[in-house]
């Protein structure tokens, strides 16, 4: 089955601690995406990939960083030094800039204490 | 499980029609139901729904939510191409988890 999944569906990690999370897509979609949702707001983008060993950063990149080695994977590392680091993340993928269909994966709800 | 159907899948209208967008779900510990937009950008934020019965508007658009029957439609008069989108429904649990559906792909032909 195509389609988008991120893991763990939880996570939780001790402040000051860097936290990788995961993004994977056998859609074989060239761009993939990180939002973050926060209650009572919309989803606001973290950073995106248009293509392989290329990433751009969104309107809120401080305090996070991705890479993009392979173009079924895009994992995003919230580091230390995000200062409000929990929070519900959602991973999207579309099959290029052209295109505003984008397929989201179940998201990753990360705890910080 | 927790899921959000939205229906349908893809709808294409003539400008000036009037549309509805429905989503239904069925999630544990319900807090609230957002709409967003989405087109050749981030989603776009339209609406927050919380309780049962009141309709919320923006211009063209409105909202509801039946918390009873569980599901909320979107609804947009007079139709524009500029409403050409893909329109997704979320709903927010309790512990800040987000459940997203598929989405309505919405064409307006001129």
């Amino acid at each position: 089955d195509g389609g988008i999944t991120q893991s763990p569906k939880y996570l939780f990690r001790k402040e000051g601690q860097n936290v990788t999370l995961s993004c994977e897509q056998n859609l074989n979609h060239d761009a993939m995406y990180w939002y973050r949702q926060d209650p009572g707001q919309g989803l606001r983008l973290i950073y995106y990939s248009q293509i392989v060993n290329d990433f751009q950063k969104g309107d809120i990149a401080e305090g996070y960083s991705v890479s993009r080695e392979k173009k079924e994977s895009f994992p995003l590392t919230v580091t230390s030094a995000q200062k409000n680091p929990t929070a519900f993340y959602l991973c999207a993928s579309s099959m290029g800039d052209d295109s505003y269909e984008q397929y989201f994966g179940p998201g990753t709800r990360l705890t910080v204490t | 499980e927790d899921k959000v159907v939205q229906s349908p899948l893809s709808l294409v209208v003539h400008e000036g029609d009037t549309v509805t967008l429905n989503c239904s779900y069925e999630v544990t510990n319900f807090r609230s139901l957002l709409w967003y937009k989405q087109e050749k950008k981030a989603p776009t934020f339209l609406f927050m729904l919380t309780s049962s019965g009141i309709e919320k508007k923006s211009g063209r658009l409105s909202s509801i939510l039946d918390k009873k029957e569980l599901f909320s439609i979107l609804n947009i008069t007079a139709t524009q191409t500029g409403d050409s989108a893909i329109y997704l429904c979320a709903v927010e649990a309790t512990g800040n988890q987000f459940y997203f559906g598929t989405g309505t792909s919405l064409t307006v032909i001129p």
